[in-house]
């Protein structure tokens, strides 16, 4: 099976930087996305990491090691906009799950003024 | 055009009713998705299109019909569902399905079954 984990929740106040971890265990691995999703909304692509490494857009970097099965978005600067549910995604590479999406359960971040 | 949209936004309808949920891309992908999401819960992967083919069905039951009529259009057609489908219905499209390209997602549709 597949298992990928983040935290449930995270609070965090404008202006300061906030990480989000996530963590997976999966049966192979051909990348990692992290998405935005706003309450009612669709999801928005973030970042694609699949080499280890930082990788840096703007207020927004993700981290991956693949070694450690471990990946972090890293969000700066933070804007009350930015409260949303943010998804880390794995992308299995095995047999007939080549190229399918593993959601993690997403982390509910709240920023308050 | 990097818009994948979904009609309708909203939709009520009763258990023996039949209804169809549509999506459009025009960017030229030749992977699309259907997804499922309930509140506070990541989506869930009902079926994969793949160049016009049907190449994951996420063991979803009968009463969801995915249907792909061309590389632009995707249809899921709906019958006889219970309550415990009303969730938001979500649409994706990539450039392929290996995975290294990133999902559009559809603004959804919001499906409640009474």
């Amino acid at each position: 099976g597949q298992n990928i984990d983040q935290p449930t929740e995270m609070t965090a106040t404008e202006g300061a930087i906030v990480q989000i971890n996530c963590t997976y265990q999966t049966s192979g691995f051909n990348g990692l996305f992290w998405y935005q999703q706003h309450a009612g909304e669709a999801p928005t692509f973030l970042s694609y990491n699949v080499l280890d490494g930082l990788e840096e857009k703007g207020r927004f970097s993700s981290f991956l090691s693949r070694s450690k099965g471990y990946s972090y978005l890293l969000l700066k600067e933070l804007q009350m906009k930015d409260s949303a549910s943010y998804l880390c995604a794995v992308v299995a590479d095995r047999g007939s799950t080549l190229g399918r999406l593993y959601f993690g359960r997403g982390t509910q971040l709240t920023v308050w003024p | 055009d990097t818009e994948v949209t979904q009609t309708p936004k909203h939709l009520v309808m009763g258990m023996t009713n039949k209804k169809s949920l549509k999506c459009e891309q025009h960017m030229g992908h030749r992977a699309m998705y259907w997804y499922k999401q309930k509140a506070k819960k990541p989506p869930e992967l009902m079926f994969v299109y793949s160049y016009e083919k049907l190449s994951i069905n996420e063991s979803v039951p009968s009463r969801f019909s995915p249907e792909c009529p061309n590389s632009s259009l995707l249809n899921l057609h709906l019958h006889a569902l219970q309550p415990e489908d009303s969730a938001l219905y979500l649409c994706a499209s990539s450039q392929d399905e290996q995975g290294v390209y990133e999902q559009y997602f559809g603004p959804g549709t919001r499906l409640t079954v009474t």
